[in-house]
């Protein structure tokens, strides 16, 4: 089945504690993207990838790290996480570039205290 | 600045009622437009996509319709059910390289039997 897979689904933990969110496609997407959605200002996009070594920034990528080593994988990084990061976060891939569809995880919660 | 803006922000209709949501853009150059729909807590998943050439296209009880001279887009839902209680985001895409996505604020409709 094509997916997008997002690890983990819900996390809480502190300031200044680092965390990773992994991200993993089975469709050979060449395009990932990461997204926060925080209410009232809807899908805002953190990083991409265009393709292998490949990330670029979004529009909010302040305290966030992203790597690329591979084409089905696309971690997140928060190297020192702060309450403002608390949010729920989406992975996405896409094959056909500009036209391609959007393939959208399940979404990670994740609770900064 | 590209920006999509969708209206009305929230939206309560009875089952079976029709109703409509808007998505104005100004986006440019334009490469194509989907909608999305958002379970509460899950990714969005496409409904639609139209480009500059198209100006209906269906699925199922879904229609939405594009003017790409005034850059407005609608969808259209008919004889609501329960299970179309979600929120529903427009995305414009632009040839230009790089950040290829523009995300309207979403709406969030709520079906009530």
């Amino acid at each position: 089945e094509a997916q997008v897979t997002q690890n983990p689904r819900y996390l809480i933990t502190v300031t200044g504690k680092k965390l990773t969110v992994t991200c993993s496609q089975n469709m050979n997407h060449e395009y990932m993207s990461w997204y926060r959605q925080d209410p009232g200002l809807g899908l805002r996009q953190i990083y991409y990838s265009m393709n292998v070594e490949v990330t670029d920034k979004g529009d909010v990528p302040e305290g966030y790290k992203v790597s690329r080593k591979e084409k089905r994988n696309f971690p997140l990084i928060l190297e020192s996480p702060s309450p403002n990061q608390t949010s729920l976060y989406f992975c996405a891939s896409r094959r056909d570039y500009p036209t391609g569809e959007l393939f959208f995880g399940e979404g990670s919660r994740l609770t900064v205290l | 600045k590209n920006q999509v803006e969708q209206s009305p922000q929230s939206l309560i209709i009875l089952e079976g009622k029709n109703c409509t949501l808007q998505c104005n853009y100004t986006v440019s150059p334009f490469s194509n437009l989907r909608w999305y729909k958002q379970d509460t807590g899950r990714g969005p998943v496409s409904l639609t996509i139209m480009t500059f050439s198209e100006n209906t296209k269906s699925n199922g009880r879904y229609t939405a319709t594009l003017d790409a001279d005034t850059k407005q887009s609608s969808l259209h839902i008919t004889a609501s059910q329960l299970s179309d209680s979600a929120s529903y985001i427009c995305v414009v895409s632009t040839y230009n390289a790089g950040n290829m996505l523009t995300f309207g604020g979403g709406t969030r409709l709520m079906v009530k039997p």
